[in-house]
């Protein structure tokens, strides 16, 4: 079975503009997970989701926006990009919420703002 | 709130060394423990996990034990490889209503030489 999936896999943009990247669970996870990782650091959670709704939101602006799909794949939007944007962003899938469900990664999108 | 405290990097071994990464955690309720591994360039890997205390989580020659009485999991490995160099992370999971978001600590990377 593939695993997640995540595109753009590399990301150039401006100071100003907006970015949306995308996700896809491994089939059959119903729950998707964004997390920002800066260079040199841990990842930080930004949003969960679980079968469409918002089940956790990170300490993010309103910038950072996520959805859903009916298939269980998800975008994440930034506006208004910043230069501490410039991070590698993650996706996580896990087959529900349980707490010993074990999230697993994509390869993550590598976002570049200048 | 909940946190990860690993020990600073890096950490550089020779091949065949004992390795051992300290990884201890605070949590307002029962965690379940990660360890994920990222190689340079990629995305993470889950490594091992433990779910319940004086659980043992062990994969490709690494173990770490779930100790409640010391909030820890640290990470051995009892003859490391050049290949095994990358960053390890050490994560925890309490299911809230929040969902069910990892908390990472903020990685220690491990380079072994010949």
């Amino acid at each position: 079975d593939a695993g997640v999936t995540q595109s753009p896999t590399h990301l150039i943009k401006t100071r100003g503009q907006h970015v949306t990247l995308r996700c896809s669970p491994i089939s059959g996870h119903k729950s998707v997970s964004w997390y920002q990782q800066v260079l040199g650091q841990g990842p930080q959670f930004i949003f969960q989701y679980y079968e469409k709704e918002e089940r956790g939101r990170g300490n993010f602006p309103d910038r950072f926006s996520a959805r859903q799909f009916p298939n269980y794949s998800s975008e994440l939007n930034v506006n208004a990009l910043l230069l501490g944007d410039s991070a590698l962003y993650l996706c996580a899938s896990s087959l529900d919420l349980q707490g010993r469900q074990t999230q697993y990664f994509g390869p993550g999108t590598r976002l570049l703002v200048l | 709130g909940n946190s990860v405290t690993q020990m600073e990097g890096p950490v550089t071994l020779s091949e065949e060394a004992f390795l051992t990464i300290n990884c201890t955690y605070t949590a307002t309720g029962y965690p379940s423990l990660f360890w994920y591994v990222q190689y340079p360039g990629e995305g993470l890997q889950l490594l091992l996990k433990a779910t319940k205390a004086d659980d043992k989580g062990s994969n490709k020659g690494f173990e770490a034990t779930y100790r409640k009485e010391t909030t820890s999991f640290h990470l051995e490995k009892g003859s490391v490889q050049v290949s095994d160099s990358a960053v390890y992370f050490c994560a925890l999971i309490i299911l809230t209503g929040g969902g069910n978001k990892l908390t990472f600590g903020t990685g220690t990377q491990l380079k072994v030489e010949l």
